[in-house]
């Protein structure tokens, strides 16, 4: 089944301990990028990468860094976690360089993220 | 600042009735437009677009329309069924392949009654 799998679901810790939230696609797409969820906001895009080595700043980059080491992983690092990090995380992924017309993302299930 | 703005957070409707689902945006770069629908403890899922050079695109019991110059978006679903119950997110795209930025509105949960 083609599919965007995140890991874990839901994490709970605390504030600066260094965490990675796993992003794989078993779609062989270029494209892949995070975002995150937050009440009154939206969705909105923390990291992106068009390819493998290729990654680049979304909107809200500040905490977050991101790898792109091959084409199916795009794992989701947060060196030191502060509670304003508490969120809805997404991963998702398309078809071609950027956003296609004809394949728009795939975004995977969620993982809750709670630094306390 | 937000660019796409959905300004009803809730809407409920009737089994069977029409849902409009609407979207204001402000950017004028937008060259394409993208609705997604979301259940709890799922991800997005995409639903229908539009570019920028249509003001209507149909698949289904799903209809989107485009008013350029008014700088709005909406979404016509009917007639509505309990499985349409969702948050419902527009989103829309700008920039040059391969600088391409999508931003998404605040969402609206949409409740359907049987």
């Amino acid at each position: 089944e083609a599919q965007v799998t995140q890991n874990p679901r839901y994490l709970i810790t605390v504030t600066g301990k260094k965490l990675t939230v796993t992003c794989s696609q078993n779609m062989n797409h270029e494209y892949m990028s995070w975002y995150r969820q937050d009440p009154g906001l939206g969705l909105r895009q923390i990291y992106y990468s068009m390819n493998v080595e290729v990654t680049d700043k979304g909107d809200v980059p500040e905490g977050y860094k991101v790898s792109r080491k091959e084409k199916r992983n795009f794992p989701l690092i947060l060196e030191s976690p502060s509670p304003n990090q508490t969120s809805l995380y997404f991963c998702a992924s398309s078809s071609g360089q950027g956003i296609p017309y004809d394949s728009p993302l795939h975004f995977g299930n969620g993982t809750r993220l709670t630094v306390t | 600042d937000q660019q796409v703005k959905q300004n009803s957070p809730s809407l409920s409707v009737q089994e069977g009735r029409i849902s409009i689902l609407n979207c204001d945006y402000t950017n004028s770069m937008f060259d394409y437009f993208l609705w997604y629908k979301k259940y709890p403890a799922e991800g997005p899922t995409f639903l229908i677009s539009i570019s920028s050079i249509k003001d209507k695109n149909e698949d289904g019991r799903f209809t989107v329309f485009l008013n350029k110059s008014a700088k709005h978006l909406s979404l016509h679903i009917v007639p509505s069924q309990p499985g349409d119950s969702a948050v419902y997110f527009c989103a829309a795209k700008w920039g040059n392949f391969g600088n391409e930025k999508l931003t998404f509105g605040t969402g609206t949960r949409l409740t359907i009654i049987p």
